[in-house]
C-alpha cells in the first residue's frame, strides 16, 4: 500500500519567488493537512482539505495557500517567499470515517524548502 | 485553546534501559492523544494512540495511558534500543469534525550500546 507522497523531497528558492508542494494521500483517504516545521517554532498546522474544502486554516499570512483536488491530491503554494519560510513541510492523510472523530495522520517524508 | 506540553529533551540513555518521555495536555472535552516518532531525514509515524480516558496505546513496547484525571499522556518503554533513537511527539486531536493536530515541541531520545 503506497503511503504518502510528497514532491519534491528538496527545493532551493530565492527570496521573492513563489513555491509549489504537492502531496498524494494514501487512496481513500479524503482528509488533507499541511504542517510546517522548523527548529524554532516546531510543527505548526498550516491547512486541513476534505472533499476539496478547506475545513481549518492555522495561523499564517496569506501568502500561504492551498488547495484539494477531486482525487484527494493536494497542493500548496507560498508566494513571495522570505528567508523565514525556510521550513520542512509535510503532508499528512487520514481516513475520515465520520464527524467528530480522529484516526491519526500519516504522514509523508516531507518537502525540505530553503529560501536563500 | 488547545496545547499541548512535553518533557524537554535532549533525553539520553543507555540500551536496555527504562524510558518515560512526560506528556500533559489542555483541552476542553474529550481530544484524541498521540505519539509520532520522527527518525532523521523523515517524516513523522503514528507510534500509537488512545481516543478516550484511561485507554492504553500500544506499539512495538512503547505505551501510553490516557489519564483525563491529570490530563497527561506519558509514553514508556521498558527496554529501549538504539534504533528507537528519534524525536518524540505528543499530540492531541482537535474535535469538532476537524482532524487537525496540535503538537508538542518534541522530545530527542539518544539511546547509546
Amino acid at each position: 500500500k503506497a503511503g504518502v507522497t510528497q514532491t519534491p523531497r528538496y527545493l532551493i528558492k530565492t527570496r521573492g519567488q513563489q513555491v509549489t508542494l504537492s502531496c498524494s494521500p494514501i487512496s481513500g483517504h479524503r482528509s488533507v493537512s499541511w504542517y510546517q516545521q522548523t527548529p524554532g517554532q516546531g510543527l505548526q498546522f498550516l491547512f486541513e482539505y476534505f472533499s476539496e474544502t478547506q475545513r481549518n486554516k492555522g495561523n499564517f499570512p496569506g501568502r500561504f495557500s492551498g488547495r484539494q483536488f477531486s482525487n484527494s491530491r493536494s497542493e500548496m503554494n507560498v508566494s513571495t517567499l522570505e528567508l523565514g519560510d525556510s521550513a520542512l513541510y509535510l503532508c499528512a492523510s487520514s481516513l475520515v470515517r465520520k464527524k467528530g472523530s480522529n484516526y491519526g495522520y500519516t504522514f509523508g517524508s516531507g518537502t525540505r524548502l530553503t529560501v536563500v | 485553546g488547545d496545547s499541548v506540553t512535553q518533557m524537554e529533551g535532549p533525553v539520553t540513555l543507555s540500551e536496555e534501559a527504562f524510558l518515560t518521555i512526560n506528556c500533559t495536555y489542555t483541552a476542553t472535552g474529550y481530544p484524541s492523544l498521540f505519539w509520532y516518532v520522527q527518525y532523521p531525514g523523515e517524516g513523522l509515524q503514528l507510534l500509537l494512540k488512545a481516543t478516550k480516558a484511561d485507554d492504553k496505546g500500544s506499539n512495538k513496547g512503547f505505551e501510553a495511558t490516557y489519564r483525563k484525571e491529570t490530563t497527561s499522556f506519558h509514553l514508556e518503554k521498558g527496554s529501549v534500543q538504539v534504533s528507537d533513537s528519534a524525536v518524540y511527539f505528543c499530540a492531541l486531536g482537535a474535535q469538532g469534525g476537524s482532524e487537525k493536530l496540535v503538537f508538542g515541541k518534541g522530545t530527542k531520545l539518544t539511546v547509546n550500546p
